[in-house]
Formats: structure tokens, C-alpha cells, sequence
């Protein structure tokens, strides 16, 4: 059972254009959200995160907007650029339990930025 | 550079032996979880430890054990290795287990393969 869905394998933009990766959920205990940039033999890092409360974050070129009715959350990456080109990971989080830091990752987009 | 420092980071082996993998935390965070990425897939949870004790569990196979020190390190134990424990395992830690920052900084993974 696959809580934590990205549909799309793979995205290709252009430089300077937007990047929209999606990510679907099914657990309504989920109250948390994040996205890790990964780049090959690295490990995954941080990019942004949002809670349940909001339905906007936004840092620098990275917003992540989250519709809790669709169960839905998006990463816009504006304008791209070609180091952005790397794996992007959905992951959530629940409430309540005794970790927080048990984290359910999707599977992962690739994206490519074509300079 | 994430803090979390993880050794070794290839390691190759054969079916039934025994590894041990290391990781050592960001400098006074309590709390390291070890996630595995298997081929095409996304990273699992297995694990949590917090200050010494086992906080969480996810679907860690019975023949894998880990465990935290008193400095706070940790060691995944996997042992009667099968070809299908070739993964890369991730180490990961973060500042508190609780209603505190559910971002996790990773290492850079230890890529096991089992021959």
C-alpha cells in the first residue's frame, strides 16, 4: 500500500521555466510534509517542507502548496536552473505515534533542467 | 555536507554473511533513524533510536538489528545476507523525537551489494 504516491517517474523543463513535481497521498494522519532534493551517490537533503495548517510555503525559488481535500501537495521550482537536475522526494509525516521522524517517501521524480 | 558521517560507503559481500553499518549523527542530535532504498524504489523507514532507545519501528526484516551508543552513534547489524538486501541504506538524524523538527539530515548512504 503505497501511501505516499508521485506519479510522474520523470520531468523535463527548460531552463528558466517552471517546475511543478506532484505528489499524492492517501493517509489523512499525515499533518506534515516535505520535499528532499537527492543528486547521485549523495544522500538526500532538505529542501522545503509544509504543515497542514497552510496551504503555502514559500522559500526563495521553491513553493510547495498543499490541497488537503485532493490529498495533494506540488514543489514549483521557478525559474529552474540546470542544478536543480536531481531526484526530488515527497515524504509525510503523521501526528501522534511515538516518531515524528518516521517519514513515508514517495518514490521519486527525476527531474532534468536542459540548459 | 549534512553532518551525518556514514560508514562504510561500499561495501560488497555474499549471500549469508554478516555487515555492520555506522553512522555517526549530527553533533548533539538524539535521535538517527536508517531507511533502505532498494532499486527503483523509495526510501523505507526501518528503524529509530533515540538517546540509547529504540523509539520506532518499520519493516525491518527479523535478521537486521541495530542498535545506539552512549556517544550516540549507531550500527545496522544485517546478517544471512540475501541477494535482495543489496540496497543503499541511509542514516539519518534530527534535533528531537518529538513535537520538535520532523527534518531529517541524511547521510550519503552505504551502498551494499550482495553477491
Amino acid at each position: 500500500d503505497q501511501q505516499v504516491k508521485q506519479n510522474s517517474p520523470s520531468l523535463s523543463v527548460q531552463e528558466g521555466r517552471i517546475s511543478i513535481l506532484n505528489c499524492d497521498y492517501t493517509n489523512s494522519m499525515f499533518d506534515y510534509f516535505l520535499w528532499y532534493k537527492k543528486y547521485p551517490a549523495e544522500g538526500p537533503t532538505f529542501l522545503i517542507s509544509i504543515s497542514s495548517i497552510k496551504d503555502k510555503n514559500e522559500d526563495g525559488r521553491f513553493t510547495v502548496f498543499l490541497n488537503k481535500s485532493a490529498k495533494h501537495l506540488s514543489l514549483h521550482i521557478v525559474p529552474s536552473q540546470p542544478g536543480d537536475s536531481a531526484v526530488y522526494f515527497c515524504a509525510a509525516s503523521a501526528a501522534g505515534g511515538t516518531s515524528y521522524g518516521k517519514l513515508t517517501f514517495g518514490q521519486g521524480t527525476i527531474l532534468t533542467v536542459h540548459p | 555536507d549534512s553532518g551525518v558521517t556514514q560508514t562504510p560507503k561500499h561495501l560488497i559481500t555474499a549471500t549469508g554473511q554478516r555487515v555492520t553499518l555506522r553512522c555517526s549523527p549530527r553533533s548533539g542530535d538524539l535521535s538517527v533513524y536508517w531507511y533502505q532504498q532498494s532499486l527503483d524504489q523509495g526510501l523505507q523507514f526501518l528503524i529509530q533510536y533515540y538517546n540509547g532507545e529504540e523509539r520506532a519501528k518499520g519493516n525491518i526484516l527479523e535478521r537486521f538489528s541495530a542498535q545506539q551508543f552512549p556517544d550516540l552513534h549507531s550500527e545496522l547489524n544485517l546478517s544471512s545476507l540475501e541477494l535482495g538486501d543489496s540496497a543503499l541504506y541511509f542514516c539519518a538524524s534530527s534535533a528531537t523525537s518529538g513535537l520538535g523538527s520532523r527534518e531529517l539530515f541524511f547521510g550519503e548512504g552505504s551502498r551494499l551489494t550482495v553477491l
